[in-house]
């Protein structure tokens, strides 16, 4: 595609729900970023894909947060029992090869727990 | 831990004036980027400066990359209305799993 997509643009959910956050990233990138941008925040690192290589998980603030890259394309940010503080806007970035080139951001999608 | 400190953190200027945006990091890094947000939109990539010495321009925006101070500079010449949004710098190290630290961000208002 054109850029990295990435659905919902905007998603509220009751606290304790599980949310799903999908990215669809640039075709032929090989590397995938999640990020985390809180109101008035900077951006925080949660989890990298690159090719088959086992991920980088180390971002992730807890147990609840997980996620997939499937066929080395399409990735999902699983939120299990959402909590206020999870509030936020979730980017989603991918590059051509790993560290070489800069990253390109999607759109993000912007999270409310209520 | 790699930290990466912007200053400042807000700035407010007119038209027409330069200055300056400083992205200092902690440790040795390989790359530095820098990235335009405007509000309620995605980071926008503007620069990305690889090696020591790197300095690369864009219309009135002007990067710079001094490994060995571990300092990157973001440079307004003349400022315009156009270019009021919030500024990232960023870094990667290889050994990190080119994991993207960002700074704070400086969010640049500029007044006509």
């Amino acid at each position: 595609g054109a850029g990295v997509s990435q659905s919902p643009s905007n998603k509220v959910t009751e606290k304790g729900k599980d949310v799903e956050l999908r990215c669809d990233p640039i075709s032929g990138h090989t590397a995938l970023y999640w990020y985390r941008q809180s109101l008035g925040q900077g951006l925080e690192f949660l989890i990298y894909f690159q090719g088959n290589s086992a991920p980088d998980k180390s971002g992730l603030p807890s147990d609840r947060f997980s996620a997939e890259r499937t066929g080395g394309s399409v990735s999902t940010l699983t939120i299990q029992r959402t909590q206020q503080e999870d509030s936020a806007v979730y980017l989603c970035a991918s590059s051509l090869v790993r560290g070489i080139t800069e990253a390109f951001f999607g759109q993000g999608t912007r999270l409310t727990v209520v | 831990e790699l930290k990466v400190e912007q200053n400042p953190l807000f700035l407010s200027m007119q038209e027409g004036k330069n200055y300056t945006i400083y992205c200092n990091y902690s440790t040795t890094s390989d790359r530095l980027y820098w990235y335009r947000q405007d509000p309620g939109k995605s980071l926008e990539s503007l620069f990305v400066l690889l090696s020591n010495g790197a300095v690369k321009q864009e219309g009135r925006l002007m990067a710079s990359l001094d490994t060995k101070a571990r300092l990157s500079t973001l440079h307004i010449t003349a400022a315009v209305h156009d270019l009021s949004a919030t500024y990232f710098c960023a870094v990667d190290r290889e050994t990190s799993g080119s994991r993207l630290t960002f700074g704070e961000g400086t969010q640049l208002t500029v007044n006509p």
